[in-house]
C-alpha cells in the first residue's frame, strides 16, 4: 500500500530564505507526482506536476524534483515571502486510481 | 470555466439527519473523486467514479454513498450523519489516463455533525 510522508511537519523561516519541502513515497511505480498549497480554510491549489519520466518542474521561484527510484521528491522554494505562508501538500498517482496525499508541512515565512 | 464547484460551503447536521454533498465539474473530466480531510490524518479518498456510470469505493467509504449522475456532476450522500463524519470534504476531477494529468479539487464542504 502507498504510503506518502512529508518532513517536516512545520516549518518557521525568516523572509528571503531559500527553502526545501521533502516527500517520500513507499512504492516507487508512479505516473506522477502533484504538490498542492492550501491556505487555511481553503480549498488546495495545484503547484506543480511531475510526470514519473521527468527529474523536475519549475514555475516561478519553485522548483519541484523527483527520485522515482529513491520514492523522493523535493519541493525547493527561491527567496521565500510572507505571502509563501500555507501548508503543502504532496500526493501520488500510482497503481490506483486517485492521489495519495501526504499530512503536508505547513510553512510560517516572518517579515 | 468555473472548474470545480460545491455545494453547500458549510453545512451543520445534527445525528442522524441526512443530506447531500453536491459537486459538478466544466472540465469535460471524466474521473471525479471524493476527498475527506481531518485533522492530523491529510485527505483521504472516500469515493470515485472513473466514468459516468461507475464508482467504486476508496479507504473511507462507509457511512457514504455516492450518485455519477451524469459526466459533469457527482454527489456525496450521508445517510445518517454521524459526530465522526465532522470533515472538510472535497470534490475532484481529473481526466481519465495516467499521464501528465493534473487533479484539479473545488472549494470543499465545512461539515459538523453535532
Amino acid at each position: 500500500k502507498q504510503e506518502v510522508t512529508q518532513i517536516p511537519a512545520a516549518l518557521s523561516v525568516p523572509e528571503g530564505e531559500n527553502l526545501v519541502l521533502n516527500c517520500s513515497f513507499t512504492d516507487s511505480a508512479i505516473y506522477n507526482l502533484q504538490w498542492f498549497r492550501q491556505d487555511p480554510g481553503k480549498g488546495l491549489t495545484s503547484l506543480l506536476l511531475i510526470q514519473s519520466s521527468q527529474r523536475e518542474q519549475t514555475s516561478g521561484r519553485l522548483n519541484a524534483s523527483l527520485d522515482k527510484s529513491s520514492g523522493r521528491s523535493t519541493l525547493y522554494i527561491a527567496a521565500s515571502q510572507p505571502g509563501d505562508s500555507a501548508t503543502y501538500l504532496c500526493a501520488v498517482f500510482g497503481a490506483g486510481t486517485a492521489l495519495i496525499f501526504g499530512k503536508g508541512t505547513t510553512l510560517s515565512v516572518s517579515s | 470555466n468555473a472548474g470545480v464547484t460545491q455545494t453547500p460551503k458549510f453545512q451543520v447536521l445534527k445525528t442522524g439527519q441526512s443530506m447531500t454533498l453536491q459537486c459538478a465539474q466544466d472540465m469535460n473530466h471524466n474521473s471525479m473523486y471524493w476527498y475527506r480531510q481531518d485533522p492530523g490524518m491529510g485527505l483521504r479518498l472516500i469515493y470515485y467514479s472513473a466514468s459516468e456510470g461507475t464508482t467504486d469505493k476508496g479507504e473511507v467509504p462507509n457511512g457514504y454513498n455516492v450518485s455519477r449522475l451524469n459526466k459533469r456532476e457527482f454527489s456525496l450522500r450521508l445517510e445518517s450523519a454521524a459526530p465522526s463524519q465532522t470533515s472538510v470534504y472535497f470534490c475532484a476531477s481529473r481526466p481519465t489516463g495516467t499521464g501528465s494529468y493534473e487533479q484539479y479539487f473545488g472549494p470543499g464542504t465545512r461539515l459538523t455533525v453535532t
